[in-house]
C-alpha cells in the first residue's frame, strides 16, 4: 500500500532562517506531488506541484521553492523565512483520481 | 479563471442533526473529493465520485456529483461529536494518470454543539 511520510511534524525557525521541509512516498511511482499551506482555521493554498522529476510548477509567487530531486521526493525551501512563512504545510500526493496528505508540517517563525 | 465556492462556510448542528455543504465550479470536472480535515492533521478522503450524477455513500456519509459536472454535495446523516472538523471538496480533472491539479474549496467548519 501507499504511504505518504512528511516531517518535521513541528518547527520553529527564527526569521531569516532557511526552511528544508521534506516529503517521501512510498508504494508508487512516478505519483504527482504538491505542497500546500495552510492558515489557522482557512482554506488550503496549492503553493507548488509536480508531475515529474525536476519538474516544478509554482501556483503562487513567494519566498518558497521547492524541488523533486527523486521520483518520490518533494522537499520545500526557503533561504530566508519571514514572519508571513508561519503555517501548516501539507505535502500530497496522487496518481490519477485521488489525493492523500502527509500529516503536515506546523511552521512557526519567530 | 477558475472559481470554486464551498458553502456553508461554517455550522453549529445539534449532535443528531443531519448536514448539508456543497460546492459549485465555474468548470467542469470529471471527478469531486471530498475530505475531512480534523485539527492539527492532514486532510482525510472521505468519498471520491466519478460520473455526473453518481451518489455514493461512506457510512453516514452521502456524496452526489452533480449532473452539469460543475457541483456537488456533500450530507451527513445524524451528526455526532466526532464529526466535528473541516470539510473540503475537491474537484479534479485527471486523464489515465496525467496530471491533475488539485485545488480545494475554501471548507466548511462543522462544531457540533453536545
Amino acid at each position: 500500500s501507499q504511504t505518504i511520510h512528511q516531517w518535521p511534524a513541528t518547527l520553529v525557525q527564527p526569521v531569516g532562517s532557511p526552511l528544508s521541509l521534506e516529503c517521501t512516498v512510498e508504494g508508487t511511482s512516478n505519483p504527482n506531488l504538491y505542497w500546500y499551506r495552510q492558515a489557522a482555521g482557512r482554506g488550503l493554498q496549492l503553493l507548488f506541484y509536480s508531475v515529474g522529476i525536476g519538474q516544478i510548477s509554482s501556483e503562487v509567487p513567494q519566498n518558497l521553492s521547492a524541488s523533486r530531486p527523486q521520483d518520490r521526493q518533494f522537499i520545500l525551501s526557503s533561504k530566508k523565512l519571514l514572519l508571513s512563512d508561519s503555517g501548516f504545510y501539507l505535502c500530497a500526493w496522487d496518481r490519477g483520481a485521488e489525493a492523500f496528505f502527509g500529516q503536515g508540517t506546523r511552521l512557526t517563525v519567530v | 479563471g477558475q472559481q470554486l465556492n464551498q458553502s456553508p462556510q461554517s455550522m453549529f448542528i445539534q449532535e443528531g442533526e443531519d448536514v448539508s455543504m456543497n460546492c459549485t465550479s465555474s468548470s467542469i470536472f470529471n471527478t469531486w473529493l471530498w475530505y475531512k480535515q480534523d485539527p492539527g492533521e492532514g486532510p482525510v478522503l472521505l468519498i471520491a465520485l466519478y460520473k455526473a450524477g453518481e451518489l455514493t455513500s461512506n457510512g453516514r456519509l452521502t456524496a452526489q456529483f452533480g449532473i452539469t459536472r460543475k457541483d456537488s454535495f456533500l450530507n451527513i446523516s445524524a451528526s455526532i461529536p466526532s464529526d466535528v472538523g473541516i470539510y473540503f471538496c475537491a474537484p479534479k480533472d485527471h486523464y489515465g494518470g496525467s496530471q491533475g491539479n488539485l485545488i480545494f474549496g475554501k471548507g466548511t467548519k462543522l462544531s457540533v454543539k453536545p
